[in-house]
């Protein structure tokens, strides 16, 4: 079956750099999204990378390889407000389902 | 702003019960997503539709069924609860293909 492979804990102090690694197996890729998730809040959209190459959105970068089936979540200047879980999501159809990943708890400490 | 919202936050329910759980988008979107959220487990897609009165089967649809009777509106429905569907349901909405989808801010489902 699919599957994205993610760490399942990353901790990191306020002003720091993280990267958060995603791996996938997959046929039918079309790309990948990453997404935010506040403990007891919903999921919301960070970044989408359909082509190789990093996408920027302002404190937040995504990156995605196609030959190497990876891709990555880069926060910089990291606030306490970052804590939170981060989930990749590979697109894996024409109509956008996504095929999420288990998520990478983020905890920033002062 | 796109809004996704479902019909409750939380629901206690007694193992048999059946369950409407529904999730309503304001931004003419064509794709529609049900997902359960289970701790270590991440999201799973239980069902999607990318028009009206269509419907596909996700990764784990057994126990669930849908409704998908105007554009803006998608129903889950679990005909007979098991305490094994205990969960946070969350609904998604998209316009098209692509990585973006909107959430509704889920239900709490507790069966007894």
């Amino acid at each position: 079956g699919q599957s994205l492979e993610q760490p399942s804990e990353v901790t990191a102090v306020e002003g720091a750099i993280v990267q958060i690694n995603c791996t996938y197996q997959t046929s039918g890729f079309y790309g990948l999204s990453w997404y935010q998730q506040h403990d007891g809040g919903a999921p919301t959209f960070l970044s989408y990378n359909a082509l190789d190459g990093l996408e920027e959105t302002g404190r937040f970068s995504s990156f995605l390889s196609r030959s190497d089936s990876y891709g990555y979540l880069l926060l910089q200047e990291l606030q306490m407000k970052d804590s939170a879980s981060y989930f990749c999501a590979e697109v894996e159809g024409s109509q956008g389902n996504l095929i999420f990943g288990k998520g990478t708890k983020l905890s920033v400490k002062p | 702003d796109v809004k996704v919202t479902q019909s409750s936050r939380y629901l206690v329910k007694r193992t048999g019960e059946k369950v409407f759980l529904e999730c309503v988008q304001d931004m003419d979107h064509e794709n529609m997503f049900w997902y359960r959220q289970d701790p270590g487990l991440g999201l799973r897609l239980i069902y999607f539709s990318y028009d009206v009165k269509m419907k596909e089967k996700g990764d784990i649809p057994e126990g669930y069924s849908v409704s998908r009777e105007k554009k803006e509106r998608f129903s889950l429905i679990l005909e007979s609860t098991s305490t094994n569907q205990t969960s946070m349901y969350l609904c998604a909405s998209s316009l098209s293909s692509g990585g973006t989808q909107y959430f509704g801010p889920g239900t709490r489902l507790t069966v007894l």
